[in-house]
């Protein structure tokens, strides 16, 4: 079965970082592209990240570029975002998200249950 | 950036009856479209991938169709369990990837 299971959020003051981490099993991880996907609350979903099996592709979110960064780890079957310079509106459910092949723009397929990112003074 | 418009924002039916979701596209995603399930305080399911293939346990009485800019996802009889909010999302053009908006389908 596969499993995708979130931390790292929290409370935060704006313009903090944190950084998200997802662990995943249940599925040859490195065969995979990941993603990140978040959801403001009581709205719809925003994509935020994706980055390929081997790292050597990446896309974000315009709201997102500049200030997160995705990456992974391969031989710990771990996702991860650091996010800078948090904002407001920053403000959601993070959910990880495994790809449905090995480059992030085969789509999505398996979901964790998220971690919450909360940005306020 | 392609747009993705859903409608209706809440279709209200009975158990038993036809749901008709719709989903259009600023500009061309071919085939490239998926549908997502999520139910109150529960992650988003996949269901449908590629426009019109029904992802791993999903039952029959899920359906999508189209190609282009319109697509639809049907549920040929609802069951109580599937009262939720159904989201599209394209892998045409990227990045980003994006989702529309949601359909919330509500008992009546």
């Amino acid at each position: 079965e596969v499993l995708l299971v979130e931390s790292g959020g929290g409370l935060v003051p704006p313009g903090r970082s944190l950084r998200l981490s997802c662990a995943a099993s249940g599925f040859t991880f490195d065969d995979y592209a990941m993603h990140w996907v978040r959801q403001a609350p009581g709205k719809g979903l925003e994509w935020v990240s994706g980055i390929a099996w081997n790292s050597a592709g990446i896309g974000y979110a315009d709201s997102v570029k500049g200030r997160f960064t995705i990456s992974r780890d391969n031989a710990n079957n771990s996702l991860y975002l650091q996010m800078n310079s948090l904002r407001g509106d920053d403000t959601a459910l993070y959910y990880c998200v495994k790809g449905r092949g090995a480059y992030y723009y085969f789509g999505m397929d398996v979901w964790g249950q998220g971690t919450t990112v909360t940005v306020s003074s | 950036e392609i747009v993705l418009t859903q409608s209706p924002a809440t279709l209200s039916l009975s158990p038993g009856e036809r749901a008709t979701l719709s989903c259009r596209a600023s500009q061309s995603v071919s085939s490239h479209l998926a549908w997502y399930q999520q139910k109150p305080g529960q992650a988003p399911r996949l269901l449908i991938y590629d426009a019109s293939n029904r992802a791993t346990g999903i039952p029959a009485r899920f359906s999508g169709s189209g190609s282009g800019t319109d697509f639809t996802l049907t549920i040929s009889s609802l069951e109580p369990e599937d009262f939720a909010v159904y989201y599209c999302q394209q892998r045409y053009n990227w990045p980003p990837l994006t989702f529309g908006g949601g359909t919330k389908v509500e008992i009546k």
